[in-house]
């Protein structure tokens, strides 16, 4: 089946500490994962990707681990900054980049 | 670069007019374009894959005649929404890839359609 959101949990951390966000994904097949960043009124920002054949991958601040195991993918923010906060979006695609299906979101609440 | 220009940012129409919203890669181009729809406080959903030069796939439940597509070059792809209602009022946003590059989906800004 697809992942669909139907609500937005909320993460609220301390600006300055790490933040964790956790997304579960329901497709076996899907080979590639994207996290993107979206704040109120605008698209949906790449923050990082990662292909199947790897667990973890590193940007500028950011981590993505992935659990193929229990299908489980995870954004690690390190030194969350006020301008972090919006809602983030793992998204899931199998066999390409194409067809994306985004999973139901976290709002990431930053509070100084 | 990979920059996708959605326009209107936010249209208001009535009850049973047409709007149509454009989305155009600037600096790529994208022989496939994709078209989601976002309610409030909810997650992003796939409405229809838009080929350039071929009929769109559209997802289930998502009504091929009330939402044309039309993707008639590899930088611009329209949605219309055809005599629209007040529950067809949310953010919809398109997204493309560079064929070139292979890149991942770039996102436009959206459209906030609100019709009363």
């Amino acid at each position: 089946g697809e992942s669909v959101g139907l609500h937005l949990p909320t993460l609220s951390v301390q600006e300055g500490d790490n933040s964790i966000i956790n997304c579960a994904y329901s497709n076996s097949a899907s080979d590639y994962f994207i996290w993107y960043k979206q704040e109120s009124g605008k698209g949906p920002q790449f923050i990082i990707d990662i292909r199947s054949n790897m667990d973890k991958r590193q940007g500028q601040r950011v981590t993505v681990l992935l659990n193929k195991t229990v299908k489980h993918l995870s954004l690690q923010i390190a030194a969350t900054q006020p301008g972090d906060s919006a809602v983030y979006f793992c998204a899931e695609a199998a066999g390409g980049y194409n067809k994306l299906i985004f999973g139901a979101g976290t709002r990431l609440a930053v509070h100084p | 670069g990979a920059v996708v220009s959605q326009h209107p940012s936010w249209v208001i129409c009535k009850s049973g007019t047409s709007v149509k919203i454009e989305c155009r890669s600037l600096d790529f181009q994208a022989t496939t374009m994709f078209w989601y729809r976002q309610f409030p406080k909810q997650s992003l959903m796939l409405m229809a894959t838009s080929n350039e030069g071929s009929k769109a796939t559209y997802e289930q439940g998502v009504e091929k005649d009330k939402f044309l597509i039309n993707h008639a070059s590899l930088t611009l792809s329209t949605l219309t929404v055809t005599s629209a209602h007040p529950e067809d009022s949310s953010f919809y946003i398109c997204s493309g890839t560079d064929r070139g590059s292979g890149s991942p989906l770039h996102f436009g800004n959206g459209t906030r359609l609100t019709v009363t």
